[in-house]
């Protein structure tokens, strides 16, 4: 198994611009989980999804941020515009369910460092 | 979700047994208590999860007091690639949140 697949590994674009970042959740994982982690914040739970429907987007910091699962093998997370304070390293989760059942909880991908200059 | 408290920060050498305590006096009854592991520029990673008593698997040992207001995560014989921030988590409910707190960053020294 591969894993959790996030592309890219590395983003730079320049305040204003549209980023778009990708996830590929392990086959069979019906719930998917986007984070964001600064050294201020600490890991953030955006957004999360539940057999493709979005389930909580509370965490989603404002308007300019967006997230799509158009079907259970991928994931985007878009900003438009970015903005400077965007930066921070984005991971992807996913795991079987929604329900704690005493598993081995969640896997993540390796993440997106994202940097808005 | 009940709220975790760990500490900031531990320092420990090799070869030696770390253990690294969470309080949380809110724990609800269907709550589990899981910890992760995560390593600079990479996902954290899950290590272990229980819900009363102990838990041992071949990375780490769980152990659980009766009252579940706290819970010990033990390291045996440390090496330096445990160097690590290590998080405490407990309950989702049935939300599927899975909520971070600032964890505990553990360095191993030679």
């Amino acid at each position: 198994d591969a894993g959790v697949i996030q592309s890219p590994r590395h983003e730079v674009t320049e305040m204003g611009q549209e980023v778009t970042l990708r996830c590929k959740p392990i086959s069979g994982h019906n719930s998917l989980f986007w984070y964001r982690q600064t050294m201020m914040r600490g890991l953030e739970l955006l957004i999360y999804f539940n057999n493709n429907v979005p389930i909580d987007d509370s965490g989603m910091p404002e308007d300019r941020f967006s997230a799509k699962m158009p079907n259970a093998s991928f994931s985007t997370l878009k900003i438009q515009p970015s903005e400077p304070r965007d930066s921070a390293v984005y991971f992807c989760a996913s795991r079987i369910g929604l329900l704690d059942r005493g598993d081995n909880g969640y896997t993540f991908g390796s993440g997106t460092r994202l940097t808005v200059v | 979700l009940a709220k975790t408290t760990q500490p900031i920060s531990m320092d420990s050498y090799e070869g030696q047994e770390v253990n690294i305590t969470c309080s949380h006096n809110n724990i609800a009854t269907n709550d589990y208590i899981t910890w992760y592991q995560q390593f600079p520029s990479q996902g954290p990673r899950f290590i272990i999860q229980g819900y009363k008593t102990k838990v041992t698997n071949e990375v780490a040992s769980l152990f659980i007091p009766a009252d579940r207001k706290s819970s010990t995560l033990s390291l045996p014989r440390v090496s330096l690639s445990d160097t690590a921030v290590y998080y405490c988590l407990v309950g989702r409910g049935n939300t599927g949140k899975l909520i971070f707190g600032q964890g505990t960053t553990l360095q191993v020294k030679p």
